[in-house]
């Protein structure tokens, strides 16, 4: 049972550079959510999906854009990566948007802005 | 704005200690989700209750609605228990339609559990 897989795990770049998170579910869930944990500030929504071929801002989207690829997939880009932007990065998966189902989350990936 | 409090926000064990991590909320909820990140790891789900008590082995939670509070207990704690255990709500309908947070979800800062043998 993969439940909610992310890629890459680790990542350092450079400022300006760009690239892509990937994420993907197996559990046939409308809604993805991405997040990011800083230190302190627990979790915060980025962007988030409620179903396939809708995506809407979170709470920090600034500097960010998301692809709902299709039920499966949901990858976050950075454009042009700036320190600020280290952190680490969650997807998250679940059944319906507006219900009392549990968000299951991937490993996360750290990434390193320099 | 922190609609969703922990406490407290670090806490030191002896093994075989009873702990209590708290959670209260000033949204409307329609459940609220216990959840636990071990160092270096992802996030994983450990109840979800809308009312009253459930447990699971030496874990237990509780929920007041009426208080907009949750407790999350650890009986017999052990070292593997060490922890940071992340309290979420998820908004009901009313809170969402008159400006709730995006997503459905808000988090606390989370509780960072260290339990020494």
């Amino acid at each position: 049972n993969a439940g909610v897989t992310q890629t890459p795990k680790f990542q350092v770049l450079k400022t300006g550079q760009s690239m892509t998170l990937q994420c993907a579910q197996d559990m046939n869930h409308n809604s993805m959510y991405w997040y990011r944990q800083d230190p302190g500030m627990g979790l915060r929504l980025i962007y988030y999906s409620a179903s396939e071929g809708t995506t809407d801002k979170g709470e920090v989207p600034n500097g960010y854009n998301v692809s709902r690829l299709n039920k499966r997939e949901f990858s976050l880009r950075l454009e042009s990566a700036a320190p600020s932007q280290t952190s680490v990065y969650f997807c998250a998966s679940r059944g319906v948007i507006n219900s009392n189902q549990p968000q299951h989350f991937g490993d996360g990936t750290r990434l390193s802005i320099l | 704005k922190n609609e969703v409090e922990q406490s407290p926000q670090n806490l030191t064990a002896q093994e075989g200690e009873f702990i209590t991590i708290n959670c209260s909320y000033s949204v409307g909820i329609s459940a609220l989700h216990w959840l636990q990140q071990h160092p270096g790891g992802g996030i994983v789900s450990l109840f979800m209750l809308s009312s009253g008590k459930k447990k699971h082995g030496r874990l237990i939670a509780t929920i007041n609605i009426q208080e907009k509070h949750s407790s999350l207990h650890i009986t017999a704690s052990h070292p593997r228990d060490s922890a940071v255990y992340i309290c979420a709500v998820i908004l009901n309908l009313w809170t969402l339609n008159y400006g709730g947070s995006q997503g459905n979800l808000i988090f606390g800062k989370g509780t960072k559990l260290s339990v020494k043998p």
